[in-house]
């Protein structure tokens, strides 16, 4: 089976740069996915990574590093906007979607 | 706007009773998956179909079932309504062979 751990709550200041850890057990997954979720509304998507290493997106950027069992979700020059729930999700071999228990970031003025 | 729809928005019901949730997925997306978010909880991934066929199973309850019809779109029944089956249940589809996934605006369900 799968299972992934976040922190529960992060905190930063408008402008700076916070990173989202994502650990995970798992037995086999095929990438490492991260969604945004704001407050009453729906996960939309931010990042994937199939391969070790760094994607980047914008102000967003995502790691992974398989032999590590470790992900994580680089937010920079956080806006207001960006508080929000943050997801990582996995897709085992055998197609069943995990997705992580939520880290709520705060972005204080 | 994802492209994902459902219906209804809200539904409120009493203990004991069953109800169906509709999804239509984006135009030309074959998969479709159901999850199920209680308050302040993360996603819990109920049931994956593809082009009509499930393709893969989660925590989804024996009172729960879905099916996938020729059109696409899906519908999550839930029957033997219990107070904590209040949640969120939202649909998501994606591109074959791609993991990202498009997710509804989501059912918002109360038992009462």
């Amino acid at each position: 089976g799968q299972s992934l751990e976040q922190p529960s709550e992060v905190t930063a200041v408008e402008g700076a740069i916070v990173q989202i850890n994502c650990t995970y057990q798992t037995s086999g997954f095929y990438g490492l996915s991260w969604y945004q979720q704001h407050d009453g509304g729906a996960p939309t998507f931010l990042s994937y990574n199939a391969l070790d290493g760094l994607e980047e997106t914008g102000r967003f950027s995502s790691f992974l590093s398989r032999s590590d069992s470790y992900g994580y979700l680089l937010l920079q020059e956080l806006q207001m906007k960006d508080s929000a729930s943050y997801f990582c999700a996995v897709r085992g071999y055998g197609q069943n979607f995990v997705f992580g228990p939520g880290t709520r970031l705060s972005v204080l003025p | 706007d994802s492209g994902v729809t459902q219906t209804p928005k809200h539904l409120i019901t009493a203990t004991g009773q069953r109800v169906t949730l509709r999804c239509s997925p984006r135009s030309g997306d074959l998969s479709v998956y159901w999850y199920q978010q209680s308050l302040d909880q993360g996603l819990q991934f109920l049931i994956q179909y593809y082009n009509g066929e499930e393709r893969a199973k989660g925590n989804i309850l024996e009172r729960f079932s879905a099916q996938q019809f020729p059109d696409l779109h899906s519908e999550l029944n839930l029957s033997s309504l219990e107070l904590g089956d209040s949640a969120l249940y939202f649909c998501a589809s994606s591109t074959t062979g791609v993991d990202t996934q498009y997710f509804g605006p989501g059912t918002r369900l109360t038992v009462l």
